[in-house]
């Protein structure tokens, strides 16, 4: 069974640009989180979808927001890109919502904010 | 507040050699604990997940402990190989779903 993957891997935009991170999980995961991972700050939820609905909420701005489609893959966008928003996306999929399924990461998204 | 603190904040060993690292939180109600190993530049692995009832679980090298009573949970690595160099990140779920990090411990196994 393929992992989950992310696209692109790596990713340079300029501030005030926006961008589209891209996931698919793994064959017959419902459900789709993203992650923002920085050296200061460590791993921080962004938001879950499931069943192309979020479920849970992050405490990011307005700028960050995502979508999930019908197959499951998931999109993550940034609006207005600042120089603070440099950093590792991570995606995630499991089978269900419920926390107590296991979870499986991306490689993730290296994006750079000049 | 809910909290995960992990130390050390990080640790360089002996190949060959054990270490244990520790996860307190503080994370109400409890659900779930995992550990995750990340390697540099690459998305985190889970190692094991334990819930309220579980007390200890091994994957291969890897022994996690769990006191739910004290809150705080620990990662024992035996007999340490160079590939056991990266992140090892501890979460914590509440029933409610929110998950917490914490901000991981970075291991160098040296030759």
């Amino acid at each position: 069974k393929a992992g989950v993957t992310q696209t692109p891997r790596y990713l340079i935009k300029t501030r005030g640009q926006q961008v589209t991170l891209s996931c698919s999980p793994i064959s017959g995961h419902r459900s789709v989180s993203w992650y923002q991972q920085t050296p200061g700050q460590g791993l921080q939820f962004l938001f879950e979808y499931f069943s192309e609905t979020q479920r849970n909420k992050g405490n990011f701005p307005g700028r960050f927001s995502g979508r999930q489609f019908s197959n499951s893959r998931s999109e993550m966008n940034v609006s207005t890109l600042e120089l603070g928003d440099s950093a590792l996306y991570l995606c995630a999929s499991s089978l269900e919502s419920e926390n107590a399924y296991e979870q499986y990461f991306g490689p993730g998204t290296r994006l750079t904010v000049t | 507040k809910n909290q995960v603190e992990q130390s050390p904040q990080s640790l360089i060993i002996l190949e060959g050699k054990n270490c244990t690292l520790q996860c307190n939180y503080t994370v109400s109600p409890f659900s779930n604990l995992r550990w995750y190993k990340q390697d540099t530049g690459r998305g985190p692995v889970s190692l094991t997940i334990m819930t309220f009832s579980e007390n200890t679980k091994s994957n291969g090298r890897y022994t996690a402990t769990l006191d739910a009573d004290t809150k705080q949970s620990s990662l024992h690595i035996t007999a340490s190989q160079l590939s056991d160099s990266a992140s090892y990140i501890c979460v914590v779920s509440a029933s409610n779903n929110d998950m917490r990090f914490g901000a991981g411990t970075r291991l160098t196994v040296k030759p």
